[in-house]
């Protein structure tokens, strides 16, 4: 079984701070790192994808990608309350040739004014 | 944009009866996957197939089977609904290379009275 782990919070921050979210995962094949976010009542949509060791930033999002530790992370500079979401982490591997995205359990993030 | 649809947003039916959950994505993504989301459990994979007519089991198969016979169509099927099949059912769609993103359909709430 495919283990995904996440912090299940809430996670609440001050408006303006950094927001920080991680995530293990047990599966070593995993090959790709997305993270999600979720509003209340709606489906998923992709906020940030990594596939290699080492950061990656687009604007106020920053994943850190380590696989030698099985850890993921994603941190929000910035943090608006727009930002309040479930965010799920989803390391992606292989089974006979297609990608089966796992997710974790998602953490709940509230930013506060 | 991709866009997956999913028939029915909300769906009340009673304990025994058949369920149809119909799904379908407009961008030629070979594969599609069915999963329900319940508080504190996450997203969890029920099925996904990766090409016309083939399926394989996700996690938690039991109470359910899957139709795909064309590449755009994904049916999720509740042959006798029980109560703890309540639960939000997402489906998403994934192209078979490249970035490995899932696009998600909106959702379908099931409750079974």
């Amino acid at each position: 079984q495919k283990e995904v782990e996440q912090n299940s919070g809430p996670l609440s921050v001050p408006e303006g701070a950094i927001a920080s979210l991680n995530c293990t995962y047990s599966d070593r094949g995993s090959q790709s790192f997305f993270w999600y976010r979720q509003y209340s009542g709606k489906s998923p949509e992709l906020i940030m994808s990594i596939y290699s060791n080492g950061d990656k930033e687009d604007g106020r999002f920053t994943a850190q990608l380590n696989k030698a530790s099985q850890y993921v992370s994603l941190l929000i500079r910035d943090s608006q309350p727009s930002d309040s979401a479930t965010y799920l982490c989803a390391p992606q591997g292989a089974s006979g040739g297609s990608y089966i995205p796992t997710f974790g359990r998602g953490t709940s993030l509230i930013v506060h004014p | 944009d991709v866009k997956v649809t999913q028939s029915s947003r909300y769906l009340v039916k009673r304990t025994g009866e058949k369920v149809f959950l119909e799904c379908v994505q407009d961008m030629d993504h070979e594969n599609m996957f069915w999963y329900r989301q319940d508080p504190g459990l996450g997203l969890r994979l029920i099925y996904f197939s990766y090409d016309v007519k083939m399926k394989e089991k996700g996690d938690i198969p039991e109470g359910y089977s899957v139709s795909r016979e064309k590449k755009e169509r994904f049916s999720l099927i509740l042959e006798s609904a029980s109560t703890n099949q309540t639960s939000m059912y997402l489906c998403a769609s994934l192209r078979g290379s490249g970035a490995n993103v899932l696009t998600f359909g909106a959702g379908s709430r099931l409750t079974v009275l």
